[in-house]
């Protein structure tokens, strides 16, 4: 298995602009992850996924952000309309049974809102 | 509820000598635990896991991890740091919710 495969790896947008971020899991994982890294706040959680269906999703920031995953194999963070604040690098994890089992991290991708 | 401290930010060593990375966690169910290691510019890659079997855990790269449930800490070791090991390093706590709960993370730094 090739793991965690996310795009773009980089993306530097413009203050308003709308960002698709993607993630293809491990197959076979039933959990999906997404984090995001910034030096101020460390690694949040933002949502996750069980079996395709958004089980916590208190860790979304605001409204501007949504996240779906519409099949086991792929699912998207978007964010619309971006801001400067939204910089950081998003990661992606997927695991096999919920928590209790280890995560397997995407490269990341690092965004960037000019 | 469940949390976790990294309780260094930062720790430098000189290569050759021993590293310890502290972390203490709170949960309300016996929990899993995990380190995670993140090179520079590189996702998270598992360091090792703790999951109620024996106390000591032995990880890659010749790290291990002590479960000690009396002191809520499950504090990372190395006998010997090499300049590779310079890292980010995150103690990771999962419980009833099995969501995984990140710390604030360690940064090694190893001197030549």
């Amino acid at each position: 298995d090739a793991g965690v495969i996310q795009s773009p790896r980089h993306e530097v947008t413009e203050m308003g602009q709308e960002v698709t971020l993607r993630c293809k899991p491990i197959s076979g994982h039933n959990s999906l992850f997404w984090y995001r890294q910034t030096m101020m706040r460390g690694l949040e959680l933002l949502i996750y996924f069980n079996n395709n269906v958004p089980i916590d999703d208190s860790g979304m920031p605001e409204d501007r952000f949504s996240a779906k995953m519409p099949n086991a194999s792929f699912s998207t963070l978007k964010i619309q309309p971006s801001e400067p604040r939204d910089s950081a690098v998003y990661f992606c994890a997927s695991s096999g049974d919920m928590g209790a089992e280890k995560l397997f991290f995407g490269s990341g991708t690092q965004l960037s809102v000019l | 509820a469940q949390s976790v401290t990294q309780l260094d930010s930062h720790v430098s060593v000189s290569e050759g000598t021993p590293v310890l990375l502290r972390c203490n966690y709170s949960s309300s169910y016996s929990p899993s635990l995990f380190w995670y290691v993140q090179h520079p510019n590189k996702g998270l890659q598992l360091l090792l896991k703790y999951t109620s079997a024996a106390t000591l855990v032995k990880g890659i790269n010749g790290f291990e991890a002590e479960f000690k449930k009396s002191e809520t800490s499950f504090h990372l070791t190395k006998p010997s740091a090499h300049m590779s090991d310079a890292a980010e390093y995150f103690c990771v706590v999962t419980g009833g919710s099995y969501i995984p709960t990140f710390g604030r993370g360690t940064s090694l730094i190893v001197h030549p």
